[in-house]
């Protein structure tokens, strides 16, 4: 079993929707939480990054973690066509000499204009 | 502010070659990871350097190595290539948090 689970989609929505991105872990000792965008040909785009439970809103962007269900989500609204990409999540532990990301496989999402 | 750079951004190589990859992190930036992606396993982690020492390995063969430079700049190389070693090859750099901004990528064949 994976430590990073996320579902692979792929996920296709109509322009304006609410897309929600969702990742389960299973290694308790996480505490940083990273979304990451990625274009085709293009490296990954951090997108929103928490350090433990909570909720952090960049613009249209929300993520929210919920440790107690190691339970990680990412919320678009009013989603538009340049959205479309494969998102990422990605954790890591708190040590620090082991600066190491865990991601999970990527969901890839289409907005539709 | 010049972002990740990665070079070269195609590379084809033969099996049983070595190659090396470079990669020239933000300005300021002293912390420098490296990952492999492919569409079986996804992005793995290989390795991450700071100030010229290497502080954590990812599981993979000793064929994989790495080092940094005093300017922050990254290189890894690969030796005796395999065929499963086709993949894009991402950098990271960090001003040490874990906001990891990434480069795009050198992707390898081998032929």
């Amino acid at each position: 079993q994976k430590e990073v689970e996320q579902d692979p989609g792929p996920l296709s929505v109509p322009e304006g929707a609410i897309v929600s991105l969702n990742c389960t872990y299973s290694n308790s000792a996480f505490q940083y939480f990273m979304w990451y965008r990625q274009y085709s040909r293009k490296g990954p785009e951090l997108l929103m990054y928490t350090y433990s439970s909570g909720n952090k809103e960049d613009g249209r962007f929300t993520a929210q973690v919920d440790k107690s269900s190691k339970y990680i989500s990412l919320f678009i609204r009013d989603s538009q066509p340049s959205d479309s990409a494969t998102y990422l999540c990605a954790m890591s532990a708190v040590d620090g000499s082991a600066r190491q990301l865990t991601f999970g496989s990527g969901t890839q999402l289409t907005v539709l204009p | 502010k010049a972002g990740v750079t990665q070079t070269p951004r195609y590379l084809i190589k033969t099996r049983g070659q070595q190659v090396t990859l470079s990669c020239s992190p933000i300005s300021g930036h002293r912390s420098v990871s490296w990952y492999q992606q492919t569409p079986g396993q996804g992005l793995q982690f290989l390795f991450e350097y700071f100030s010229e020492t290497q502080r954590n390995k990812g599981n993979f063969p000793g064929r994989f190595s790495g080092r940094q430079f005093s300017n922050s700049r990254s290189e890894m190389n690969v030796s005796t290539l395999e065929l499963g070693d086709s993949a894009l090859y991402l950098c990271a750099s960090s001003n040490d948090n874990y906001g990891y901004t990434f480069g795009s990528g050198t992707r390898l064949t081998v032929v």
